[in-house]
């Protein structure tokens, strides 16, 4: 079935440096949805990206979706500890049925 | 403006018995989704209503069902619980016609 796959699984950074998450998937998407999950937290709807090519910024977060439709990436600039958290990408589909990927777990370090 | 809401927090059972998980959509909201998720995974889609009715249904089994209730709130029903029913469940709403979606805050099942 449709699969989206997320690298990396975890990535550890120093407070300051730059954070990058990558998604994929062998078909192409109708839509890109982000969300950040808190320990001990639920899921928050951070953007969508609809267009090929299109490019979002939040502040110091940034988020592409590929010419194909099938790959994006999330990268935060300066990174905070308030951004530790796992990253899911999910293909957001026609209606709504979200499919993540795994996640990609940040833990920053002051 | 409350967001979704999902009772109760936690909750243990017994292998084999039934539960019922409920969810308050955020205002405004008339299509709810479950998933399922388990420790250090993404979450899964177990199934979406809309207009009471179930509109979308991932890959679970018959013994997860659901209802939706005409103020739009949903509850999710798990028979004959396995270990591995253990999870979080998480409620999301979404506006009509649109896709993103705003998730409660879970409810963390232990089956023992």
């Amino acid at each position: 079935g449709q699969q989206v796959m997320q690298i990396p699984q975890y990535q550890h950074v120093q407070e300051g440096e730059d954070f990058t998450t990558y998604c994929n998937s062998s078909t192409t998407l109708s839509n890109i949805q982000w969300y950040k999950q808190r320990p001990g937290g639920h899921p928050v709807f951070l953007i969508q990206l609809v267009k090929s090519g299109e490019v979002k910024k939040q502040k110091r977060l940034t988020f592409q979706f590929g010419e194909a439709k099938k790959n994006s990436s999330l990268h935060i600039t300066a990174t905070q500890t308030t951004d530790v958290g796992t990253y899911f990408c999910a293909d957001g589909g026609s209606q709504g049925n979200l499919i993540f990927g795994k996640g990609t777990k940040l833990s920053v370090k002051p | 403006d409350a967001g979704v809401t999902q009772s109760p927090t936690h909750l243990i059972k017994t292998r084999g018995q039934q539960v019922t998980l409920r969810c308050s959509p955020k205002s405004g909201h008339d299509t709810v989704s479950w998933y399922q998720q388990a420790l250090g995974q993404g979450p899964q889609f177990i199934f979406q209503y809309y207009e009471e009715e179930e509109r979308q249904r991932g890959n679970f089994p018959d013994r997860f069902s659901g209802h939706q209730f005409p103020n739009y709130s949903s509850e999710l029903n798990v028979n004959a619980l396995l270990l591995g029913d253990s999870a979080l469940y998480l409620c999301a709403s979404s506006p009509g016609g649109r896709t993103e979606a705003f998730f409660g805050q879970g409810t963390r099942l232990t089956v023992v």
